[in-house]
């Protein structure tokens, strides 16, 4: 089935060491976010690509990177994780090109851990 | 911001029909409304999104009024398996490509 995937599902780092989340999807979507969601609150757009084109949000802290090599994959960086950046991880795609009012679909998340 | 206010959280008894409300006053002529939820510890799922008219699909029904400035998502029959925090989200057009903004949600509880 055509899915959003992320890996890993729980990822632990420690306070300031670089780590990077991983998304992939086969729906051959144009768009990919990537969202964070701490806990009980909801989730949080950090920034997201149209094809190549990267548009960051204002208020996304500079600690946070992102990489779209290819279609397919899209990575995370975080920088120097502080224990703010504990948080579900979100990546999501949708396919404007199939219509302006096309949904979001959703990966299961990457829940990180900062020690 | 979000542009949507729901209630934090309500109960539903399994079986029975399930109405969340959700009141956008500011929405915008050409924005959508759209229902995510999110079952525990999961990604976000969509459910249903709509203009003016009323939709319905094969998980729930979408109910705007003439208006536009408030809508109810109905699950007909509530199962246990729909207990999750429902988004209602107006959709912010962004250069061609939809941009989410969640607010708090509904938390749904089906009880048995």
């Amino acid at each position: 089935d055509a899915m959003v995937i992320q890996n890993p599902r729980y990822q632990v780092t420690q306070f300031g060491k670089p780590v990077t989340l991983s998304c992939s999807q086969t729906l051959n979507h144009n768009v990919m976010y990537w969202y964070q969601q701490k806990s009980s609150q909801a989730p949080k757009l950090l920034f997201h690509y149209y094809d190549k084109d990267f548009n960051n949000e204002a208020d996304t802290p500079d600690n946070f990177q992102s990489r779209r090599p290819n279609t397919s994959f899209c990575f995370l960086d975080i920088r120097s994780p502080g224990l703010g950046d504990a948080a579900m991880y979100l990546c999501a795609t949708s396919s404007p090109r199939g219509g302006w009012d096309s949904e979001q679909f959703f990966g299961p998340g990457t829940r990180l851990t900062v020690l | 911001d979000a542009k949507t206010t729901q209630p934090t959280s309500m109960d539903c008894a399994e079986g029975r029909a399930a109405n969340l409300p959700c009141n956008h006053s500011t929405i915008s002529g050409n924005e959508y409304v759209y229902w995510y939820r999110q079952i525990h510890s999961q990604g976000p799922q969509y459910i249903i999104h709509g203009l003016k008219n009323n939709e319905t699909n094969e998980m729930a029904s979408l109910i705007i009024t003439e208006d536009r400035k408030s809508s109810t998502l109905i699950l007909p029959h509530a199962t246990l398996r729909d207990t999750a925090v429902y988004y209602c989200i107006v959709r912010v057009a962004q250069g061609g490509s939809e941009k989410l903004v969640f607010g708090k949600g509904t938390k749904l509880t089906v009880n048995p």
